[in-house]
């Protein structure tokens, strides 16, 4: 069975902390896609990462940056220095090669306080 | 201009009514879906097209219906809309070409509520 959770369902931080999101999938396919979206109150998804299975390198794009590893089924998404614009909900998604589906986490609700 | 997009963007029905909901891209891929987001449920998909002649069902297709004008539009429909179909309706393509690049586009979302 293929399946994403995010056990965090809401997390508040004061702005300029650091946040970590977490995301554990579970798959028995060995290539696979990871992905981040963020969802801000306005509604939109936005794409903001993927990761195949077979690039374990970790990723830093400005204030994000995504930790990836397979021996513990793990995608985590840590923002530095949070802002109020980070306040979202963010979902973690999986996709497995040769199939249609896209299976998404339950989502992350981030809110930064000022 | 937006590269997905979605008519109406909010919408409110009675129940028995027929809805369509339109989705739109510029982006020329081959896949598009339609997925419904519910409060702590995260995304549901409804169905899926890999080109216009090739049409799926996903997870929660029942009382809906789909059909794919052209590579760019793919349009969801409720023959007879009812309460449990208010959610957010969100349209999505993706490049099937095989390069891995499977991530998501999606519409800025349909609000729906049926009363």
């Amino acid at each position: 069975a293929q399946k994403v959770t995010q056990a965090q369902t809401e997390i508040s931080v004061v702005e300029k902390e650091d946040v970590t999101l977490d995301c554990v999938y579970e798959t028995r396919d060995t290539t696979y896609y990871l992905f981040w979206y963020k969802q801000p109150p306005s509604g939109e998804l936005v794409f903001l990462i993927r990761r195949n299975s077979f690039d374990e390198q970790n990723e830093i794009s400005g204030r994000y940056s995504w930790n990836f590893q397979k021996s513990t089924s793990s995608f985590n998404f840590t923002i530095t220095a949070s802002q109020v614009v980070d306040s979202a909900v963010y979902f973690c998604a999986l996709k497995t090669s040769g199939t249609y589906k896209y299976i998404f986490g339950t989502g992350t609700r981030l809110k930064v306080l000022a | 201009d937006a590269d997905v997009t979605q008519t109406p963007r909010n919408r409110i029905t009675k129940t028995g009514k027929r809805i369509m909901l339109e989705c739109s891209q510029t982006k020329g891929h081959d896949r598009m879906y339609w997925y419904r987001q519910d409060p702590g449920l995260g995304l549901r998909l409804i169905y899926y097209s890999f080109d216009v002649k090739d049409i799926n069902k996903g997870e929660i297709s029942d009382g809906y219906s789909v059909s794919r004008q052209a590579q760019a539009k793919f349009s969801l429909s409720l023959e007879s809309a009812i309460p449990n179909q208010t959610a957010l309706y969100f349209c999505a393509t993706s490049d099937g070409m095989g390069q891995g690049l499977y991530e998501q586009y999606f519409g800025p979302g349909t609000r729906l509520t049926v009363t």
